[in-house]
């Protein structure tokens, strides 16, 4: 049973442009919706997360939009670079924990 | 440097072989775990572990197993009745509510592959 859904699978952007990744959820309990960076041949990394208690993150060109009555939140890459190139994970946990689920990925390629 | 160590990077095994991936952190975190990535899957979550002595399964932890006798390491072994074993493994760690995070640490991760 997949707790949280990832789209796209892969996604190609120009240079500039902004990159939007969707994931939904299913289980209410979830509280706290990180974003993982991962880089051929690494391991993943923390990119940006958030909470139900705001709408919206921002870090730099990177900003998490979150719909809590539509169970959704999606990652926006706003004037997306080639080394932005890599795997985004979403993913979600309860009680504000590690344990967490992982979407299935979206591998984004930006191009010149 | 802090951080995790994986090993052995790439693993070739013959079928029916078990095999044991090292992981090692130096984060002093309490919490560790385990997870196996497939094209197209996500992460999926072996075994995890929050204090030594102690680990639970995940959602896949079947022919798989685990040990947790030193708060610094915490070997996967993948053993023979693992019926699709070839896989892409990552061992994180984290120190449960550290901050308002909760974030996991990664390793590189170790390449199986099954002959």
């Amino acid at each position: 049973q997949q707790q949280v859904k990832q789209s796209p699978q892969s996604l190609i952007v120009q240079k500039g442009g902004i990159s939007i990744i969707n994931c939904a959820y299913e289980n209410t309990a979830f509280d706290y919706f990180p974003w993982y960076q991962q880089f051929p041949g690494k391991g993943p990394a923390l990119l940006i997360a958030i909470r139900p208690d705001v709408s919206e993150k921002k870090e730099g060109r990177f900003t998490i939009s979150f719909n809590k009555s539509a169970k959704q939140f999606s990652l926006h890459i706003m004037d997306s670079q080639p080394g932005d190139s890599a795997t985004y994970f979403c993913a979600a946990s309860t009680g504000g924990g590690n344990k967490l689920t992982f979407g299935t990925g979206t591998q984004l390629k930006v191009e010149l | 440097d802090g951080g995790i160590t994986q090993s052995p990077k790439y693993l070739f095994r013959k079928e029916g072989q078990n095999v044991t991936l090292s992981c090692e952190q130096n984060l002093n975190h309490d919490a560790m775990y385990w997870y196996r990535q497939d094209p197209g899957q996500g992460l999926r979550l072996i075994y995890y572990s929050q204090i030594v002595n102690d680990f639970q399964k995940g959602d896949i932890a079947e022919g798989y197993s685990v040990s947790r006798e030193k708060k610094e390491s915490f070997p996967l072994t993948v053993t023979s009745a693992q019926k699709n074993p070839t896989a892409f493994y990552l061992c994180a760690s984290s120190t449960p509510g550290q901050g308002d995070t909760g974030e996991l640490f990664f390793g590189e991760g170790s390449r199986l592959t099954v002959l």
